[in-house]
């Protein structure tokens, strides 16, 4: 299994420009959530899923659109790609049956 | 909403002392407190987690303790390593455990 994975690793973006980040899973698990990491402000929740077809904001989603058309993937969008969304991205996942959330690696975003 | 506070942001220690990180809670309905250990450029992962139906669960070398009354949970880590440095964030569940709320991370640095 190769559990979560995400897709870019890193990713330099001009202000105004747009992006698509891939977050994978293959542990069959309901739950997905998408977390923006920034120096002193720990994990913050931007969107999550709670099964395919379905998204909910979190405490950040300004700036952010998501969307769960395979129960496998959760993909999370910038429109138009501002500095202040530089930052580390995390997806994580949760099976229903457990309260542990399994993280992927990250996506180290620059906005410039 | 849940707002998770956490203490200290960072605690250095001798190798072989005990540490403990302290995290207080808002939301009363808050059931579940997970804490996490994020190694430098690797993701979070899941170390330890308690339930509101009890009030100390250990693993070995770590302990959560929760006190319901004053909302807080506490992490302690006895007999520290050097592999033990790490950040570390408590979190707190709402909406029957579909969400997390993080506190800011405590960065621990032990010494040999």
């Amino acid at each position: 299994n190769a559990g979560v994975t995400q897709t870019p690793k890193f990713r330099v973006l001009k202000t105004g420009q747009s992006m698509t980040l891939l977050c994978a899973q293959d542990m069959n698990h309901e739950y997905m959530y998408w977390y923006r990491q920034d120096p002193g402000m720990g994990l913050r929740l931007i969107h999550y899923s709670v099964g395919e077809g379905t998204t909910a904001k979190g405490e950040v989603p300004d700036g952010y659109n998501v969307s769960r058309l395979k129960k496998q993937n959760f993909l999370l969008g910038l429109e138009s790609a501002a500095p202040s969304q530089t930052s580390v991205y995390f997806c994580a996942s949760r099976g229903s049956a457990s309260y542990e959330q399994y993280f992927g690696p990250g996506t180290r975003l620059t906005v410039t | 909403g849940e707002n998770v506070e956490q203490h200290p942001s960072t605690l250095s220690v001798q190798e072989g002392d005990s540490a403990v990180i302290k995290c207080t809670y808002s939301d009363s309905a808050s059931n579940y407190f997970p804490w996490y250990k994020q190694e430098l450029g690797k993701r979070p992962q899941l170390i330890i987690d308690i339930r509101s139906n009890v009030g100390e669960k250990k693993d070995q070398r770590i302990a959560v303790t929760l006190n319901k009354t004053a909302k807080h949970f506490s992490l302690h880590i006895t007999e520290t390593q050097p592999e033990d440095s790490a950040v570390y964030f408590c979190a707190a569940s709402i909406q029957s455990f579909q969400k997390l709320v993080f506190g800011t991370g405590t960065r621990l640095l032990v010494s040999p």
